[in-house]
């Protein structure tokens, strides 16, 4: 079966304190991975795709990377606005989606 | 550019009513996906329409769903009639084609009461 699975389920930061999330995934036929980030009451803002193991991107204080089996969205230097639910998904055509890690960064 | 759009934001009807939700995607994307999140759970996939075709609704949980796209453009979701499992947020995306990401709409909060 199908799966995506992300670690921690919830993660609370100091701010400038750096950290990764995790998300390993089961998905036949894999076309990307991709990250979200979700604010409270809003829909999910794409961030990343990645398409193959050792691909990795970067924007601002992210970095997303891909192995065969798992993502890993490294936060460097957080700023309490990058506070949020950040989501993982995968799949072939339609999207399959992790629970999420809800980051809070205290200042 | 503008974003997708959903209509309504919020929507709390009585179990037995019926409910349409409305998605306008980016213009000119010709893939056009409905998810839902019920409490607690994830986001998960409802269907998929390439153009006005159903692509794929193999996560439309039964019959009292109906998506429509019509000429391609916007897309309806009715519920009828509602039942309290249908209560959660109701998200439409769209993307250029299915490789590419999907670009999500701020969703519709459904509850059936």
């Amino acid at each position: 079966e199908d799966q995506v699975t992300q670690s921690p389920e919830a993660l609370r930061l100091q701010e400038g304190e750096s950290s990764s999330l995790n998300c390993s995934y089961t998905v036949s036929g894999l076309r990307g991975l991709f990250w979200y980030r979700q604010d409270p009451g809003k829909g999910p803002e794409f961030l990343f795709t990645l398409y193959s193991a050792g691909e990795e991107k970067e924007k601002e204080r992210l970095k997303a990377t891909l192995t065969k089996k798992e993502s890993f969205l490294h936060i460097t230097a957080p700023k309490p606005e990058d506070s949020a639910t950040y989501l993982c998904a995968g799949g072939f055509r339609e999207l399959i989606f992790g629970t999420g890690t809800l980051l809070a960064v205290q200042p | 550019e503008a974003g997708v759009t959903q209509f309504p934001s919020h929507s709390v009807i009585e179990k037995g009513q019926t409910v349409t939700l409305r998605c306008d995607p980016i213009s000119g994307h010709d893939n056009l996906y409905w998810y839902r999140r019920v409490m607690g759970k994830e986001i998960k996939f409802l269907l998929h329409f390439v153009k006005e075709s159903k692509q794929d609704e193999s996560g439309m949980p039964n019959n009292r769903f109906l998506a429509e796209r019509t000429g391609g453009t916007y897309s309806t979701l009715k519920v009828q009639p509602a039942e309290l499992e249908d209560s959660g947020v109701y998200f439409c995306a769209s993307s250029q084609d299915y490789i590419s990401e999907q670009y999500f709409g701020p969703g519709t909060r459904l509850t059936v009461t």
